[in-house]
């Protein structure tokens, strides 16, 4: 089982809509869940991070959390093409706080 | 300025050369990360470091070696490179462990 699981996309949504991307783990005993965007060719940048259950909104991202299920997720709203790029899950491991990174999910946003 | 840089951003090398990527950062973070990436693989740890004086092997070591010069400084070694090491390269930095991580632009290596 691979430490960190995405759907992979890739993800092809109308200008507008919502783009739901979703992420789950194994480590159970992970606190802290990143989310990076990845442009093609460019490095990750933070979107949001989120270490609490429920749900944390910046502008138009929500992110998701439900440790129980071990499940993490990014919601965003409106989409834009801007938004187009690859999106990291990456939580914390439980025994070394290093990031596990997926292998993303790729957006592609429809003008 | 970027907050974390690589150079050089572009190499292209043979078989068996030593190649050295390097990685500064103005952040003043304690913690760096040498990451490659490869498609469909997602971002792998080959070293990171605490400080100068901690360095420790990620999942991926074999084939590279690093060195802590500064705080601000984070180099990565390929002391014989071969084809499999294409791939791109990142160099991060974070406050503390499970902190964000700030990435530098990356390096594309091309090993022929």
């Amino acid at each position: 089982q691979k430490e960190v699981e995405q759907n992979s996309g890739p993800l092809s949504v109308p200008e507008g809509a919502i783009a739901s991307l979703n992420c789950t783990y194994s480590d159970r005993g992970s606190q802290s869940f990143f989310w990076y965007r990845q442009y093609s060719g460019k490095s990750p940048e933070l979107i949001m991070f989120i270490y609490s259950n429920g749900d944390k909104e910046d502008g138009r991202f929500t992110a998701q959390l439900n440790k129980a299920s071990q499940y993490v997720s990014l919601l965003i709203r409106d989409s834009q093409p801007s938004d187009s790029a690859t999106y990291l899950c990456a939580p914390t491991r439980s025994n070394d706080y290093k990031l596990s990174f997926g292998a993303g999910t790729t957006v592609t946003v429809r003008a | 300025d970027a907050d974390v840089t690589q150079t050089p951003r572009n190499r292209i090398t043979k078989t068996g050369k030593r190649i050295m990527l390097e990685c500064s950062q103005t952040k003043g973070h304690d913690r760096m990360y040498w990451y490659r990436q490869d498609p469909g693989l997602g971002l792998r740890l080959i070293y990171y470091s605490f400080d100068v004086k901690d360095i420790n092997k990620g999942e991926i070591s074999d084939g590279y070696s690093v060195s802590r010069q500064a705080q601000a400084k984070f180099s990565l070694s390929l002391e014989s490179a071969i084809p499999n090491q294409t791939a791109l390269y990142f160099c991060a930095t974070s406050e503390d462990l499970g902190d964000t991580q700030y990435f530098g632009p990356g390096t594309r290596l091309t090993v022929l």
